[in-house]
């Protein structure tokens, strides 16, 4: 069975511009969530959504939105660009939420670059 | 807001010898997960730990979720130059807060062969 699958791996942009970041969850799992880590520091948490709404948000900018789709595959979108927005972007995928979150699966993340 | 304090931040160590890492917390967690990352890579979970004074091993690795649920420690045996990368604690908090996970800020592992 294929993980979770981020796209697209690298990714070079403006300072002011917009980026859209994907991510596929493992089948059968409903609920994904997006991590941002800066060099040299763990994960941050942004967001997570499950059956297309949205549970949780962390102390991200308005900026920072995101939206799941009907076949659970979700999209995290960042306007304005700043160069502090250079990061590894990662998705994970879990079964649900609660008791059934516990475990958390990422893909192999999306390395963006603001210049 | 909630931290983990993981420590140490780095270690230096010969093939085959044994690596203890920890974690703590100012408030109580409910989960506790273990994560090991390579350069470029997302994290790999290593081991989930559910309830306190729980100890679960997975091959060379042992963690234990602490009694007072607000601390975690991590062990690997007889390590090996493939052990090498940066291990993450992370953990899910109680009440409002449980549907995300508090990462440390990593311990990274060298093995000398």
């Amino acid at each position: 069975d294929a993980g979770v699958t981020q796209s697209p791996t690298h990714l070079i942009k403006t300072r002011g511009q917009q980026v859209t970041l994907r991510c596929s969850p493992i089948s059968g799992h409903k609920s994904v969530s997006w991590y941002q880590q800066v060099l040299g520091q763990g994960p941050q948490f942004i967001f997570q959504y499950y059956e297309k709404e949205e549970r949780g948000r962390g102390n991200f900018p308005d900026r920072f939105s995101a939206r799941q789709f009907p076949n659970y595959s979700s999209e995290l979108n960042v306007n304005a660009l700043l160069l502090g927005d250079s990061a590894l972007y990662l998705c994970a995928s879990s079964p649900g939420t609660g008791a059934l979150n516990t475990e958390a699966f990422f893909g192999q993340g999306t390395r963006l670059t603001v210049v | 807001g909630q931290q983990l304090n993981q420590s140490p931040q780095s270690m230096f160590i010969q093939e085959g010898e044994d690596v203890s890492m920890n974690c703590t917390s100012s408030s109580i967690f409910n989960t506790w997960l273990w994560y090991k990352q390579d350069p470029g890579e997302g994290p790999v979970l290593l081991i989930a730990l559910y309830k306190a004074g729980e100890l679960t091993s997975n091959g060379r690795l042992t963690a234990q979720f602490g009694i007072t649920r607000k601390d975690s420690f991590l062990n690997i045996s007889a390590s090996i130059p493939s052990d090498v990368g940066i291990y993450f604690c992370a953990g899910h908090g109680s009440g409002g807060s449980n549907y995300k996970l508090t990462f440390g800020k990593g311990t990274l592992l060298t093995v000398n062969p």
